[in-house]
C-alpha cells in the first residue's frame, strides 16, 4: 500500500533551522513534493526531489533518500511568515493514475518570535 | 508562469441546492483535472480525477451522484456539488497537471458553506 507520515506540529523561533521530516512507502516510487500552505488558502509549491540528494532554493533545502523511503524540508531563518503546514506529497506511477500525488497529513509550524 | 483561476472564491448556499465551482486553465492546457477538499485542520483529499473528453475517476468513499465533475475541454473543468448539506462545507480545490511547478498547478480554493 501507500502511506506517508510526517509529525503533526513543530514549533520553532524566529531565526532559527528547523527540520520537517518524511517517511514514504510506495510501490512506484516518481517524485516526491513538498508544500507550504496557509490557512484558507491553496498549497504553493516548494520543491521537489526525484534522485536522492540535496536541493537547495534560498531559504529552503529539500532531501531524498530512496532507499529509505525518507525525506526532510529544511528551513533557514525563520521567519513570522513561515508559520504554515507544510505537506509532504508523493507521486506514485502505480496509483491507478500516474499523474496522482498521495498527500502526507501535514505539519503545522508555528514560529515564534 | 501557469495560472489556474478557480471561482468562486467562497459561496453560501441553503441546504438542497446546488454549487458549481469552476477551475480554468489560462495559459496552459490541462490534460488532468484533481478536485481536492480539504477540512479545517486536515490535509487534502482527493476526491476525483478528471481527464479531458472522459468520465471522472473517484475516490473511494465519494458519491459520483453528489459531486458531479465535468471536463468537457482542455481549459476548463467544474465541479458541482449537488444537493448539498452542511456536512459538504469545506474547502475545495482542483489542481491542474500541465504546466506548473513540475507539472502542478493548484487554483486558489472555493470556501463552500452550506446553511
Amino acid at each position: 500500500g501507500q502511506n506517508i507520515d510526517q509529525p503533526t506540529e513543530m514549533t520553532a523561533t524566529e531565526g532559527a533551522i528547523v527540520q520537517i521530516n518524511c517517511t514514504y512507502q510506495t510501490s512506484g516510487f516518481n517524485g516526491l513534493f513538498w508544500y507550504q500552505q496557509h490557512a484558507g488558502e491553496a498549497p504553493t509549491f516548494l520543491s521537489y526531489n526525484v534522485l536522492d540528494g540535496l536541493e537547495e532554493k534560498g531559504r529552503f533545502s529539500s532531501f531524498l533518500s530512496r532507499s529509505k523511503g525518507y525525506s526532510y524540508l529544511l528551513l533557514k531563518e525563520l521567519q513570522m511568515k513561515d508559520s504554515a503546514s507544510y505537506l509532504c506529497a508523493v507521486r506514485d506511477r502505480n496509483a491507478g493514475n500516474n499523474r496522482k500525488l498521495i498527500w502526507g497529513l501535514g505539519t503545522s509550524l508555528a514560529v515564534n518570535p | 508562469g501557469a495560472v489556474v483561476s478557480q471561482h468562486p472564491s467562497w459561496v453560501i448556499c441553503k441546504s438542497g441546492t446546488s454549487v458549481k465551482i469552476e477551475c480554468r486553465s489560462l495559459d496552459f492546457q490541462a490534460t488532468t483535472m484533481f478536485w481536492y477538499r480539504q477540512f479545517p485542520k486536515q490535509s487534502l483529499m482527493l476526491m476525483a480525477t478528471s481527464n479531458e473528453g472522459s468520465k471522472a475517476t473517484y475516490e473511494q468513499g465519494v458519491e459520483k451522484d453528489k459531486f458531479l465533475i465535468n471536463h468537457a475541454s482542455l481549459t476548463l473543468s467544474t465541479l458541482t456539488v449537488t444537493s448539498a448539506h452542511p456536512e459538504d462545507s469545506s474547502f475545495y480545490i482542483c489542481s491542474a497537471h500541465g504546466g506548473g511547478a513540475q507539472g502542478y498547478t493548484f487554483g486558489s480554493g472555493t470556501r463552500l458553506t452550506v446553511v
